[in-house]
């Protein structure tokens, strides 16, 4: 079974930008998490998607968006990209919304803001 | 809120030496705690987890980790490194109520020495 997906897997940017990132889970997996791994900050919640339902938040600006599709794939955006969002960006799987539920993660997408 | 505490940022072993990695907790009813692993450009890989039960679990590549309600401690375990255990190593709390499902704590790198 093929495991996460996260497209593209490395980005480059100009502050000001806007970027999408993509994840698709695992066959089968409807829960979609993703999350912001820097140095400074470790790794943060971002929000998590259900059934295409966003079922949490992080405490980001609005700047952070993300949707998910039928097909359970999910993207990401980031508008009025700023330095400090330079980070690795991590997406994970599951095939519930209960804590129980193992998340099964991504590579990961490089996000470098110039 | 949850919280995850890892008070070794960097460790040191040799190969074949025993290891301990710390963790703390701050959860008020009992926790799902997880211990992942994320090597160099790589996804987090869970290691195991704990809902409850049994306080020593066992998980994948050799590891163990201990649940000590008292002390509000997950410690991970591992008889003998490997040079491949060498990695970045989180620490995890868990929960189905509130915004966040995984707080992750700031993580310890593992360096191995021949």
């Amino acid at each position: 079974k093929a495991g996460v997906t996260q497209t593209p897997r490395y980005l480059i940017k100009t502050r000001g930008q806007q970027v999408t990132l993509s994840c698709s889970p695992i066959s089968g997996h409807r829960s979609v998490s993703w999350y912001q791994q820097t140095p400074g900050q470790g790794l943060q919640f971002l929000f998590e998607y259900f059934s295409e339902t966003q079922r949490n938040k992080g405490n980001f600006p609005g700047r952070f968006s993300g949707r998910q599709f039928s097909n359970s794939r999910s993207e990401m955006n980031v508008s009025t990209l700023e330095l400090g969002d330079s980070a690795l960006y991590l997406c994970a799987s599951s095939l519930g919304d209960r804590v129980g539920n193992e998340q099964f993660f991504g590579p990961g997408t490089r996000l470098t803001v110039l | 809120a949850q919280s995850v505490t890892q008070p070794d940022i960097h460790i040191t072993v040799s190969e074949g030496a025993s290891l301990e990695l710390r963790c703390n907790y701050s959860y008020g009813a009992t926790p799902y705690l997880f211990w992942y692993v994320q090597s160099p450009g790589q996804g987090l890989q869970l290691l195991l987890k704990y809902f409850s039960g049994d306080t020593l679990v066992q998980g994948i590549k050799g590891f163990e980790a201990e649940f000590k309600r008292s002390q509000s401690s997950f410690n991970l375990r591992k008889p003998s490194v490997h040079w491949s255990d060498a990695a970045e190593y989180f620490c995890a709390v868990g929960t189905n109520f509130g915004n966040e499902k995984l707080t992750f704590g700031t993580g310890t790198r593992l360096t191995i020495i021949p």
